[in-house]
């Protein structure tokens, strides 16, 4: 089973700041990694799939990139609305896994 | 637009059973893969169980085989969880999620989630 981590736990930026989050899986899950966000109280949105494909409708602000073991969810400038918690999930092995999440929160 | 809409949480005791729905609109329902996903008050996302457009394959997280069990009903385009023999650790909110392959095999993500249904098993 493969087991992601995420860092770091928690992200302090200003608006308009960039964010770096990084995903690190236990074993090589090829390019088959997705990053959601979730804000409280609602649910999981998919912002990138496949590791660096946006969703329909994600901001161009959003990136991925990476492959193999290592993976990074950049967001270029932070929207106050880019607040909020964000998983890495890969689909490369059964079961479908989630990371613990990184939470980026206002400094 | 594609909604998807949880219902059938509550409070339950343990060993108790609960159902669970989703209603599924704005796309036909046949078409995809479906998916319940968990998460724990204040905890990440836990991937439950799996079912595909026919309802001929079916999968489970270790954590609930044998206790859970998923269903649909394309002509009523709703999902469900049966979920029996429930446990503190059950404890969440659940959440249904349409499965969207984007081309190979394995490019299967969550694209749309419902906004989840609170499961809470305490005596």
């Amino acid at each position: 089973e493969i087991v992601l981590t995420q860092s770091p736990a928690t992200l302090s930026l200003s608006p308009g700041e960039r964010a770096t989050l990084s995903c690190r899986a236990s074993q090589s899950v090829s390019s088959y990694l997705a990053w959601y966000q979730q804000k409280p109280g609602q649910a999981p949105r998919l912002l990138i799939y496949d590791a660096s494909n946006r969703a329909t409708g994600i901001p161009a602000r959003f990136s991925g990139s990476g492959s193999g073991t290592d993976f990074t969810l950049t967001i270029s400038s932070l929207e106050p609305e880019d607040f909020a918690v964000y998983y890495c999930q890969q689909r490369s092995n059964w079961p479908p896994a989630f990371g613990p999440g990184t939470k980026v929160d206002i400094k | 637009q594609v909604q998807l809409v949880e219902s059938g949480g509550g409070l339950v005791k343990p060993g108790g059973s609960l159902r669970l729905s989703c209603a599924a609109s704005g796309f036909t329902f046949s078409d995809y893969y479906m998916s319940w996903i968990r998460q724990a008050p204040g905890k990440g996302l836990e991937w439950v169980s799996y079912i595909s457009s026919s309802g001929s394959t079916i999968y489970y997280a270790d954590s609930v085989k044998g206790r859970f069990t998923i269903s649909r009903d394309n002509a009523k385009n709703s999902l469900y969880l049966q979920m029996n023999s429930l446990r503190a650790e059950d404890t969440a909110v659940y959440y249904c999620a349409r499965n969207r392959f984007f081309g190979a095999p394995r490019s299967d993500y969550f694209d749309y989630w419902g906004q989840g249904t609170l499961v809470t098993v305490s005596s």
